[in-house]
């Protein structure tokens, strides 16, 4: 079955960029956009963007300013990074597989807090 | 504030019918964009529950049903059960912002 798995570094400076991997087994990375999806503890679910292999990417027009994705189908990986961060953006960052404009099914998610 | 808009939270007795509705926009579901349905448990990743305004993924019980009429959508839980408690989003396309978008949430307790 699909499986998505979010990895990065836990903590992260105010002003420093965030860099997260999220690995996807179970189904060609090039058949689908995949998504970033993030949850601030306490709070609801904000859509950051989606990408496609061939670099084709969808950004939330919030945050385009200061995010970009890669996909690396080599290593099954698909990469976002954020830069300028400030506490606001401390939340679980999660990747998703995009099906039919809806998102199924979702990595556990990684928490990212922005703390000095 | 989210483009779509749901209660906080609904409450319901076991074995009761609750509804959870969405109101979206022009934009949205009124341009005829699908609304999507998802499944949160405390501490684990969102479930998908509706797909396509109407249609159940593999796995996802018959008392779940979505529907979609104007700018309004509505998931409905039939036969309430204690496991049912969770935070259920709603989910869509924005043809004004581009983007995808989600409502706030809402908590649906088991009394």
């Amino acid at each position: 079955q699909v499986q998505l798995q979010e990895s990065g570094p836990g903590l992260v400076k105010p002003s420093e960029t965030l860099s997260l991997t999220c690995h996807v087994s179970g189904v060609s990375i090039t058949n689908y956009y995949w998504s970033w999806i993030r949850q601030p503890p306490g709070k609801g679910l904000e859509w950051i963007g989606n990408v496609y292999h061939s670099g084709n990417a969808n950004y939330n027009p919030s945050l385009k300013s200061r995010v970009t994705f890669s996909v690396d189908t080599g290593k099954k990986e698909v990469t976002l990074k954020m830069t300028s961060l400030t506490a606001a953006d401390t939340a679980v960052y999660y990747c998703a597989r995009v099906v039919a404009e809806g998102f199924d099914p979702w990595g556990q998610g990684t928490l990212v807090t922005v703390s000095s | 504030q989210s483009v779509l808009t749901q209660p906080p939270s609904v409450s319901g007795a076991p074995g009761q019918r609750v509804i959870i509705p969405c109101t979206g926009t022009s934009s949205n579901f009124g341009a005829g964009y699908d609304v999507h349905w998802y499944q949160q448990v405390p501490a684990t990743p969102p479930k998908l529950l509706i797909y396509g305004t109407t249609n159940r993924p593999s796995g996802v019980p018959d008392r779940f049903s979505g529907s979609k009429s104007g700018t309004s959508a509505s998931l409905a839980i039939t036969g309430l059960q204690t496991e049912d408690e969770a935070d259920y989003y709603c989910q869509s396309y924005d043809a004004s912002l581009r983007g995808w978008v989600f409502g706030g949430g809402t908590k649906l307790t088991v009394l």
